[in-house]
Formats: C-alpha cells, structure tokens, sequence
C-alpha cells in the first residue's frame, strides 16, 4: 500500500490569501505529480517532478507554482487564490521502474 | 489529441449483477492503461495493463487489453455495496520527454442492496 500523504484535506480560505497544499512520501519515488479535478470531471495534470530540483508544468495551465527540494516533499503553492482555484488537489507518486501511480488522499479547496 | 473515453457514464445495478465498464483509448505512444478506483477522495489502483490478452485478475474484479482495438474492460462480478464508486480509467503514454496519464471522465457505479 503507497504511503502518500497530503495536508490540509480541506481548506476554506478567502480570495487574495497565499496557500500551500503539502505533499509528502515515504516510499523514495523519484516522480510525483498535481493533479487538478473539478467534481465529476477528468483529472488533469498540473505539474510534476522528475525528481529533486526537476519540476515542469502539466497539461492543463495552473497559477500555481511547485517545488522539490527533497525528494520526499512536493509542495503546491498559490500566491493569491482565486474563486476559480476551487477544486479539489489529488497529489500522486511513481517509482522509474513500474511508474504506476499511487495517489494521496486530495485537498479539497474552497475560495470565497 | 490523446483521448480516453469510458462508457458507461453511470450505472446502477443491485447487489449480486455483474457489470463491464468499458474503456477505449486513442493516443501515441502508449505504454500501459491502468484502472483506478475513486471513492470520496483519491483513486486507488486497481490494475496495470500492457500486454493484449492477458487477463488480470483481483478478487471479484478482472481486466483485459485489446491493443489492437485499443480497448480494455473492466468486469466486476457478484457486486457489493461496497463496489459503488467511480472507475478511472487512465492511459500512460510518453509525450514531450516525459511519461503522463491521461483520464477518461470515469464510470459511475452504484450498486444497491
């Protein structure tokens, strides 16, 4: 079972606040992603990581910035949340080797 | 355009049916599809794919490729409550330099007693 862990796993906060939705591993994988999923829609990915210091957007544009300092953490950060940032953020990792993903269990972000 | 797409979109069946949710893909350079299953929150895996043909296998729930008519289906047989959910399905495909999923819109199971 993957050991993926993401904090908060909700959040209400109001417009113009700087956020940062934590995501961290325990299991060494090099990759890790962001994806972005609005209820009942795809999800798509924002950003990932290759591993330390190795960040790149995804397919789908994001105001938000990631970053990798150690492996084992893959921070999301929003300088200045947006009602249009509400979604819900599922952060996931995969080893080289199989690259099957394993998923954390989402932040729920709500923007008045 | 890289697309998933899973039918059906909903389901609703009872306690004991068994159900094949269906998943076909258009994308280059495939690697592997996988199915996921989504509860209240983060999708769990479920199964790899890379190979046509061979089946795999978990309990109650059992998949299959067909990469040349780039579909997969995913049976559950004698479904529980517990079974309702919703059923990714996600394409791993290389592209740009690097490996990404691509989701289908997903199945939505509800299963009743």
């Amino acid at each position: 079972e993957a050991d993926i862990y993401q904090t908060p796993r909700y959040l209400v906060i109001g417009t113009g606040k700087k956020i940062t939705l934590e995501c961290s591993q325990t299991m060494g994988h090099d990759k890790m992603y962001w994806y972005q999923q609005d209820p009942g829609m795809e999800l798509h990915l924002i950003h990932y990581s290759y591993g330390v210091n190795s960040t790149e957007k995804g397919d789908l544009s994001s105001e938000s910035t990631v970053s990798r300092i150690r492996t084992e953490h893959f921070p999301l950060t929003l300088e200045s949340a947006r009602p249009s940032h509400t979604s819900q953020y599922l952060c996931a990792s995969s080893e080289y080797r199989t690259d099957t993903q394993y998923f954390g269990p989402g932040t729920r972000l709500t923007v008045l | 355009e890289d697309k998933v797409v899973q039918s059906p979109l909903s389901l609703v069946v009872h306690e004991g049916d068994t159900v094949t949710l269906n998943c076909s893909y258009e994308v280059t350079n495939f690697r592997s599809l996988l199915w996921y299953k989504q509860e209240k929150k983060a999708p769990t895996f479920l199964f790899m794919l890379t190979s046509s043909g061979i089946e795999k296998k978990s309990g109650r729930l059992s998949s299959i490729l067909d990469k040349k008519e780039l579909f997969s289906i995913l049976n559950i047989t004698a479904t529980q409550t517990g079974d309702s959910a919703v059923y990714l399905c996600a394409v791993d495909l290389f592209s740009g330099g690097y490996n990404k999923l691509i989701f289908g819109a997903g199945t939505r199971l509800a299963v009743h007693p």
